[in-house]
């Protein structure tokens, strides 16, 4: 069974800002993939990055990164430079890598930026 | 080239009806799956089909099920409609291992 955990309901960061969600994981799969995904009000699950479990290197992609930490179990996302059209909800995800995995999310966290 | 799309947009329908979702998977994506979204949650997953067949299925009664087509593209149907079943509805295609979203139909039962 897999499970993701995210502990931030709702967060705040100023325009041009770093901030960084919190994401924490349990599986019992060997090979497994995280993502983050960004869901606007309109509803689309928006794919931001992703770090295989077997990376060496954390993920980045543009303004955002993925700060893996194994042994904690911990795929924080990092973005930096905040934008107003940053304001989401994000989630965090895994699947086992073999086969065709069901995704499995987080709760989310409500990021606004503020002007 | 188009992503994920899914019909309808919004749904409006009462308790007991039953109710038929639609998708198309990316071009080229084989492999699709369902999930329900409730206010204020996480995509919770429903099933997944791939060749036709059921091959995953989540905690979900049998008043949910499913279709795939010959050309990838597959339907939710829910019978029997509770007020517990208002949600955004997404539909996720695959190749290999990266899952594309569409944007959801919005079921809302009353």
């Amino acid at each position: 069974a897999q499970k993701i955990t995210q502990t931030q309901p709702g967060m705040f960061v100023q325009e041009k800002e770093a901030v960084t969600l919190d994401c924490t994981y349990d599986t019992s799969d060997p090979s497994y993939g995280l993502f983050w995904y960004k869901q606007p009000s309109s509803g689309e699950m928006i794919f931001l990055i992703y770090q295989g479990s077997y990376d060496q290197q954390n993920a980045t992609e543009g303004r955002y990164s993925l700060n893996f930490q194994k042994a904690r179990k911990s795929a924080n996302l990092v973005i930096s430079a905040s934008q107003l059209g940053d304001s989401a909800m994000y989630f965090c995800a895994m699947r086992a890598i073999r086969g065709y995995q069901k995704v499995t999310f987080g709760t989310g966290t409500k990021l606004q930026v503020i002007p | 080239d188009a992503g994920v799309t899914q019909s309808p947009t919004h749904l409006i329908k009462t308790r007991g009806q039953q109710v038929t979702l639609r998708c198309s998977p990316k071009s080229g994506h084989d492999t699709v799956s369902w999930y329900q979204q409730a206010l204020g949650q996480g995509p919770q997953f429903i099933f997944q089909y791939y060749e036709e067949e059921e091959r995953q299925r989540g905690n979900f009664p049998d008043r949910f099920s499913g279709h795939q087509f010959p050309n990838y593209s597959s339907e939710l149907n829910v019978n029997a409609l509770l007020l517990g079943d208002s949600a955004l509805y997404l539909c996720a295609s695959s190749l290999y291992a990266a899952w594309v979203f569409g944007p959801g139909t919005r079921l809302t039962v009353l």
